[in-house]
């Protein structure tokens, strides 16, 4: 099976930059995908990581660590739209073939 | 390029009842997920298709099921509607196992 674990909420200032950590346990690893959804929304795709190493697009940057069973998502020059809720998902593999598994989000709160 | 599109936008039911919720997939993508987000929790997995057959499926009872048609197109069908069915429904598509893009998601609500 996969578990995975993210904070529920993080508060950060506009301007600022924020980190959203993601942890996952998984049987069988095919990526991992960061959406964006804002509040009674669709997820967004924000970005996408199989190999270790950090993608940069824009103000987002992920990150992974495959050995570590760890991402993260690093949103920069926060701006009031970036509230929203950050979805962590594991792609698997074999029995759960092309299966997204999410985690329950973190809610981002941007302030003045 | 057309995005997912997913109808209806909103849809009451009662106990018992039966829903078939529908979904169109972003051009040139062949496989569509379907997920339940219930308020505050992330996706839950419910099955996938692909080449009109099942191809995964998560922990949901047999009432829960689905259709694809040869334009790709899907449908979502569930008897026996219970409250705890009350959610989100939301349709992805994609190339194969590739980036899943989700329509608007269907707002069900059972009475």
């Amino acid at each position: 099976g996969q578990n995975i674990d993210q904070p529920t909420e993080m508060t950060a200032t506009e301007g600022a930059i924020v980190q959203i950590n993601c942890t996952y346990q998984t049987s069988g690893f095919n990526g991992l995908f960061w959406y964006q959804q804002h509040a009674g929304e669709a997820p967004t795709f924000l970005s996408y990581n199989v190999l270790d190493g950090l993608e940069e697009k824009g103000r987002f940057s992920s990150f992974l660590s495959r050995s570590k069973g760890y991402s993260y998502l690093l949103l920069k020059e926060l701006q009031m739209k970036d509230s929203a809720s950050y979805l962590c998902a594991v792609r698997g593999t074999t029995d759960s073939w092309g299966k997204f598994q999410f985690g329950a989000g973190t809610q981002v709160v941007v302030t003045p | 390029e057309t995005g997912v599109t997913q109808s209806p936008t909103h849809l009451i039911k009662t106990r018992g009842q039966q829903v078939t919720l529908r979904c169109s997939s972003q051009s040139g993508h062949n496989t569509v997920s379907w997920y339940q987000q219930a308020l505050g929790q992330g996706p839950q997995f419910i099955f996938q298709y692909y080449r009109e057959e099942e191809n995964g499926r998560g922990n949901f009872p047999p009432r829960f099921s689905g259709l694809q048609f040869p334009n790709y197109s899907s449908e979502l069908n569930v008897n026996a509607l219970e409250l705890d069915d009350s959610a989100l429904y939301l349709c992805a598509s994609s190339l194969y196992t590739d980036t899943q893009y989700f329509g608007p998601g269907t707002r069900l609500t059972v009475l």
